[in-house]
């Protein structure tokens, strides 16, 4: 059964530095998105995706946060310089069409220091 | 905006008893979609059960099933013979079955669910 993946599953990092998170969503899937989910807390949307561009961000998705899809596979979302309360869960997710469920991946742990 | 509320921060049932969660939402929409998802100790969010508002007939999934009640906006889950592993955390979620392509879940704050031997 197809499923969506996320690299890499847990990822440490020093406050101010870069990370970039991949996700490889369902093949024929059309809509993105990313989802975090602080220790704790509930799940909170960050971010849509489709077409090749952002048809949704939350309040959290702020200029230090984007998106991409640079090629035919692959779902990134690229926080520039994180910040300690960035750590948390991030979880990717796709869907097919208007009304379908959406998958989650298994999700990236984000360990800010 | 929707919410949605989970009242029960935690349960516990024996194994193979019966245990139903709760989920109440608010939403000015007419066409949405409502999930229940799990999150066992791993913390991959797995999909359980969903429910389509305009289907009067409520899902059911092997041992998972939905009590419906749109007029009340609540959206319980029940599951049967309780296992072990299905001790996790319980996701309730709403989707608008309208607003283009965002189709972004609102979930709830969760319940968690420990199967007791």
């Amino acid at each position: 059964e197809p499923e969506v993946t996320q690299t890499p599953s847990h990822q440490v990092t020093q406050m101010g530095q870069e990370v970039i998170l991949r996700c490889v969503p369902i093949s024929n899937h059309l809509y993105f998105y990313w989802y975090r989910q602080i220790l704790g807390q509930k799940v909170e949307f960050l971010v849509s995706f489709y077409n090749n561009e952002i048809s949704e961000k939350s309040e959290i998705f702020d200029d230090q946060f984007s998106v991409e899809r640079p090629d035919g596979s692959n779902f990134t979302l690229k926080i520039r310089s994180t910040k300690l309360e960035d750590s948390a869960m991030y979880f990717c997710a796709s869907r097919y069409e208007q009304g379908d469920t959406q998958y989650f991946g298994p999700g990236t742990r984000l360990t800010v220091l | 905006a929707q919410t949605v509320t989970q009242s029960q921060p935690e349960m516990s049932v024996q194994e193979a008893e019966t245990v139903t969660l709760s989920c109440t939402y608010d939403t000015s929409e007419n066409n949405y979609y409502l999930f229940w998802y799990k999150q066992p100790p791993s913390r991959q969010m797995i999909l359980v059960i969903r429910q389509e508002a305009y289907k009067q007939q409520n899902a059911t999934e092997n041992r998972f099933s939905v009590n419906f009640q749109k007029a009340a906006k609540s959206f319980s889950l029940k599951i049967s013979d309780s296992q072990l592993g299905d001790t996790a955390m319980y996701f309730c979620a709403f989707m608008p079955g309208s607003g283009g392509s965002n189709y972004k879940l609102t979930f709830g704050k969760g319940t968690l669910l420990t199967v007791n031997p």
